[in-house]
């Protein structure tokens, strides 16, 4: 079975600081994808990133970074000089083969809150 | 357009009424999701349409039914719901149903029975 584990249940930065939340999973599949997700408090989960297993570049969107490390089975995300508006739950995401579906198994998310 | 509405956004309903959640996208998706969200709780998912049919339903009570009329349109009907059943509903779709495609959420539909 699945497991993506979010070890951080909330984070509290001021703004400017770095913050990097965590996300370990677990799979057995060889091919597999990896998903981060922002949820605000408005409620709608906003898609960040996806990354394949196949792929082990790092990743840079403006003050967003993602560390994929297949040999630790991470993919962890950094803010760089983090701003109030980052303020949300955060969740990690893999995708798993249900024949020929698919779903979605969800870490239990870290609440980063960005005061000034 | 990377967007999917839902309403509506606010519903308090009896444990006897039948009330339904309306979800609808343009994007073109063939894939369409509906997620139960509990408080500081990750989502949790209730069904999965793929081309209009049914494909997952992860043993959710019958209570709630779900329903596709057509590719951009997905309905979750609600009838004689628990107090436990109070949550964020949430939708989304995906291009298709595949394990390498992001899915796109709705703002969910934030449901209290009384």
């Amino acid at each position: 079975a699945q497991k993506v584990t979010q070890a951080q249940t909330e984070i509290s930065v001021v703004e400017k600081e770095d913050v990097t939340l965590d996300c370990v999973y677990e799979t057995r599949d060889t091919t597999y994808y990896l998903f981060w997700y922002k949820q605000p408090p408005s409620g709608e989960l906003v898609f960040l990133i996806r990354r394949n297993s196949f792929d082990e570049q790092n990743e840079i969107s403006g003050r967003y970074s993602w560390n994929f490390q297949k040999s630790t089975s991470s993919f962890n995300f950094t803010i760089t000089a983090s701003q109030v508006v980052d303020s949300a739950v955060y969740f990690c995401a893999l995708s798993e083969a249900r024949g020929t579906a698919s779903k979605l198994t969800f870490g239990t998310g870290t609440r980063l809150q960005v005061t000034l | 357009d990377t967007e999917v509405t839902q309403t509506p956004k606010h519903l308090v309903m009896g444990m006897t009424n039948k009330k339904s959640l309306k979800c609808e996208q343009h994007m073109g998706h063939r894939a369409m999701y509906w997620y139960k969200q509990k408080a500081k709780k990750p989502p949790e998912l209730m069904f999965v349409y793929s081309y209009e049919k049914l494909s997952i339903n992860e043993s959710v009570p019958s209570r709630f039914s779900p329903e596709c009329p057509n590719s951009s349109l997905l309905n979750l009907h609600l009838h004689a719901l628990q107090p436990e059943d109070s949550a964020l509903y949430l939708c989304a779709s995906s291009p298709v149903l595949a394990r390498s495609y992001e899915q796109y959420f709705g703002p969910g539909t934030r449901l209290t029975v009384t």
